[in-house]
């Protein structure tokens, strides 16, 4: 089952806008990672972000994480075209260290 | 960080034959995980691929329908077996270096059942 749960589900913005994506999760987590996918390709791996940390940026990228009320955000600065994707949040499975369970997903597509 | 190859990148196949995707990876690791993404879906854990030991299956997923070969600790085979339409979907592999770390993905088996 999902443990997260993404909104929207679908953003469409202009070029130079900023996105923010949101992702809930339902049980205690040590970190919580987001990820970008390229048309049906594979993953990328873009911040990780843990349960001690309340923010976290990556050049274009800033992750916010809230413990208390399960949630977490991504938002995409100064955005491009290029960065028409879906990403998606993911935290380990329960009793697992290493095995992810993957949020619903945003897809979104930066208008150029 | 890890490079994986995921072959074949996309194939069709018809109804009740098997298909099987390969994945190999340029370092030894411990655990390799394979997903499926059904269209238009989040990814879902099939099962653990476990070096020296059995695969283990996510709930509703079973052995005779996914059989998994782990020989070594850079290699590793998903089947899907009985195709069906139900199965076209991509199917992913991913390794992860370290417990509590992010996993790397192959580019994905993208498989379309007739």
């Amino acid at each position: 089952s999902q443990q997260g749960e993404e909104d929207p589900q679908a953003l469409s913005i202009q070029e130079g806008e900023n996105a923010t994506m949101n992702c809930s999760y339902k049980t205690s987590i040590n970190n919580l990672q987001w990820y970008r996918q390229n048309s049906g390709r594979g993953l990328v791996h873009l911040i990780l972000i843990r349960s001690n940390e309340r923010e976290k940026h990556s050049g274009r990228l800033r992750v916010t994480l809230d413990t208390s009320k399960k949630s977490s955000s991504l938002l995409i600065t100064a955005s491009r075209a290029a960065d028409t994707a879906s990403y998606f949040c993911a935290t380990p499975q329960s009793g697992s260290a290493r095995q992810l369970t993957f949020g619903s997903g945003t897809q979104l597509t930066v208008l150029p | 960080s890890a490079v994986i190859s995921q072959k074949p990148s996309r194939d069709i196949c018809q109804r009740g034959t098997s298909l099987t995707i390969q994945c190999q990876v340029d370092s030894q690791v411990t655990m390799m995980f394979w997903y499926r993404q059904q269209p238009g879906q989040s990814l879902t854990l099939i099962a653990t691929a476990n070096q020296g030991s059995e695969a283990t299956y996510e709930s509703g997923f079973v052995i005779d329908k996914f059989p998994i070969s782990r020989p070594n600790l850079t290699f590793s085979t998903l089947t899907v077996s009985n195709l069906s339409p139900e199965d076209s979907s991509i199917y992913l592999c991913s390794v992860g270096d370290a417990a509590n770390s992010p996993l790397h993905f192959g580019n994905g088996t993208r498989l379309t059942v007739t």
